[in-house]
């Protein structure tokens, strides 16, 4: 059980470059989300999803589109990269109701570190 | 608009007193409330959950929460600290009416167990 995949763990673009960050799980999760963690602002939603082609803003959307076509995957879509969306990207999932899946919360990532310059 | 504090950025003790990290909420309805650790460039690692029942929840590495409705807080507590506790804590909520919704986090307390 892998949990929850993001890949790459590390990337440096340059300014206006775009690119792809992925999210995959295992565990038949219906809610999926990414998040942004940037030092002294914790942990910023981005965008969620809580099924199969459902998805929608969250604070920091903006720069950032999503799509959920499977249960899956969630990637995360950089459309032109800026210096201020360096970060560290984390997403997660969690199940429906309060089953196995949900026993732990939601479920993170290790990351993706990313460097725009 | 759902939201989360954690008053205080950083939190020092000594190692084997009782420790507390503090977080208060604000949430329509009933709340889903979480404590998450992150270790030094690691991802977030969950600690316990208030979902419903007893007020005083118990979770990972003897950590334990005390949800108080009328305070609108979840202060998360051990009674005696370990070095190995330094970390960054998140407190995180969500709406138990806001089914599918991520969490919400607050901006994080660091914690510094001195030996």
């Amino acid at each position: 059980n892998a949990g929850v995949t993001q890949t790459p763990k590390f990337q440096v673009l340059k300014t206006g470059q775009s690119m792809t960050l992925q999210c995959a799980q295992d565990m038949n999760h219906e809610y999926m989300s990414w998040y942004r963690q940037d030092p002294g602002m914790g942990l910023r939603l981005i965008h969620y999803s809580v099924g199969a082609g459902i998805t929608d803003q969250g604070e920091v959307p903006n720069g950032y589109n999503v799509s959920r076509s499977t249960t899956e995957d969630f990637p995360l879509r950089l459309l032109s990269a800026a210096p201020s969306q360096t970060s560290v990207y984390f997403c997660a999932s969690s199940g429906r109701g309060q089953g196995p899946s949900t026993r732990y919360g939601y479920t993170f990532g290790s990351g993706t570190r990313l460097t725009v310059v | 608009a759902q939201s989360v504090a954690q008053p205080e950025d950083q939190v020092n003790v000594a190692e084997g007193n009782p420790l507390t990290v503090k977080c208060t909420y604000s949430v329509s309805g009933n709340p889903y409330l979480f404590w998450y650790v992150q270790y030094p460039n690691r991802g977030l690692q969950f600690l316990l959950k208030y979902i419903t029942g007893d007020n005083l929840v118990k979770g990972s590495y003897g950590f334990e929460a005390e949800f108080n409705k009328s305070q609108t807080s979840f202060h998360l507590k051990k009674p005696s600290a370990l070095v190995s506790d330094s970390a960054l804590y998140f407190c995180a909520v969500r709406g138990a009416n806001q089914a599918g919704t991520a969490l919400i986090f607050g901006k994080g307390t660091t914690l510094s167990v001195s030996s």
